[in-house]
């Protein structure tokens, strides 16, 4: 399965784009990243995926990089509710499981 | 409203008392999981199921036993729970082990004394 890497904690001023980055370098060419995010200790809520090409929906925008080894969720106006921990994940595994990392704490303040 | 219910939400319990955490989905999905989550090891999945009468282990399975008698439901049982699996656990489900979105529970805070 491809590993991720993601900053462990970011702050945003609210109202302004939240750019949450995160490295897999070692994806291969089948492998879908997805973006789930949990707030405070509730279930982890599915926010995005793709594959090759930018996504977006009415949560938020997917950046993938031409080579795949990288991407950029973003938030385009965040607000104090989009405070959570935010995960990257690249879906592997024969059975579709899917692998969290610790992912990336976002604080979005006043 | 489509979901997934987790009974009871939080439980306390001694070591060595069998306990059943109840797991249901609304959405006809074939695919559902457990999770367990402990701070700084994040999410970590117990066992999953990918249609009724079929289970498998996940990364963390040993202490814990799963039954998929019926599409909807997905219990999580503990026949002699232990202090290491106080935990906050998490029920997911989604369409099939191929669809994307998975949708979880609300979680259930369990503390072995």
């Amino acid at each position: 399965d491809a590993k991720t890497t993601q900053p462990p904690s970011m702050d945003c001023a609210e109202g302004r784009a939240a750019n949450l980055p995160c490295n897999h370098s070692t994806i291969s060419g089948n492998e879908y990243v997805y973006w789930y995010r949990q707030i405070h200790s509730q279930g982890p809520q599915y926010i995005i995926h793709g594959l090759k090409n930018n996504e977006t929906n009415e949560m938020a925008s997917l950046i993938i990089t031409e080579d795949r080894k990288s991407s950029t969720l973003i938030l385009p106006h965040a607000t104090l509710r989009d405070t959570a921990v935010y995960y990257c994940i690249v879906r592997g595994g024969s059975q579709g499981n899917l692998i969290f990392g610790k992912g990336t704490k976002l604080s979005v303040k006043p | 409203e489509a979901q997934v219910t987790q009974n009871p939400r939080y439980l306390i319990t001694v070591t060595g008392k069998k306990l059943t955490v109840t797991c249901s989905q609304n959405m006809n999905h074939e695919y559902m999981s457990w999770y367990r989550q402990d701070p700084g090891l994040g999410l970590r999945q117990i066992y999953y199921s990918m249609n009724v009468e079929v289970t498998d282990k996940g990364d963390v399975p040993e202490g814990y036993k799963v039954s998929r008698k019926e599409k909807r439901n997905f219990p999580l049982i503990l026949e002699s729970p232990s202090p290491n699996q106080t935990s906050l656990y998490f029920c997911a489900s989604r369409p099939n082990r191929l669809d994307t979105e998975a949708f979880f529970g609300q979680g259930t805070r369990l503390t072995v004394v």
